[in-house]
């Protein structure tokens, strides 16, 4: 299969607490993205991050990537109960066009 | 800004009827895709377009999808005939262009649900 694995399956934190969740995948890639998903406002993207970059930041987002070791990792700071969500990777599997979807993590932020 | 419009929300057929979602895309958007997200997993990618031509329809069975974009624009994506299995939500998103770096807006999807 292309698709990332997201682990852990679920995830559930205190408010407040920081949230790492991690995506590996199996061929080399050009983009990897990362997706939240709940079911107020759907499928949303996060933020990008390209084979040639280690770490990217977005306000509480914090994304980064080792090639050598095809993973990623998204860690969210100091949670909040709207961060409740399925948190997915979509990788192109190197061909630069299309995405392919990992299984997702759930995150669950108690008030 | 108007996102990714789907229709219907919510769909109940029985097993060997057909079904048709639609799409709008974001207008100025070249490339649309089609996923169907079962229960518990990620997104799969169906069909993507670039305008009207197909870019990519490698995971559709198109023994019983099809999917059409015509004039560029609106979309739709037809069952014929349903299968239990293809009970699922049904997703459209599309990008300003084809690449991975392009960001996809997804619509609200179509859960369908087979009998």
């Amino acid at each position: 299969s292309q698709q990332g694995e997201e682990d852990p399956q679920a995830l559930s934190i205190q408010e407040g607490e920081n949230a790492t969740m991690n995506c590996s995948y199996k061929t080399s890639i050009n983009n990897l993205q990362w997706y939240r998903q709940n079911s107020g406002r759907g499928l949303v993207h996060l933020i990008l991050i390209r084979s040639n970059e280690r770490e990217k930041h977005s306000g509480r987002l914090r994304v980064t990537l080792d090639t050598s070791k095809k993973s990623s990792s998204l860690l969210i700071t100091a949670s909040r109960a709207a961060d409740t969500a399925s948190y997915f990777c979509a990788t192109d599997a190197g061909t630069g066009n299309q995405f392919y979807f990992g299984t997702g993590t759930s995150l669950t932020v108690i008030p | 800004e108007a996102g990714v419009a789907q229709s219907p929300r919510y769909k109940i057929i029985e097993k060997r009827q057909s079904v048709a979602f639609w799409c709008n895309p974001i207008s100025g958007h070249a490339t649309l895709y089609w996923y169907q997200q079962i229960l518990g997993q990620g997104p799969k990618l169906l069909i993507q377009f670039q305008n009207n031509g197909v870019v990519d329809d490698s995971q559709l069975p198109k023994d019983r999808f099809s999917a059409e974009r015509l004039k560029g624009v609106d979309s739709t994506l037809k069952i014929q005939p349903a299968k239990l299995e293809d009970s699922a939500v049904y997703l459209c998103a599309s990008s300003l262009n084809a690449g991975a770096y392009y960001e996809q807006y997804f619509g609200p999807g179509t859960r369908l649900t087979v009998t």
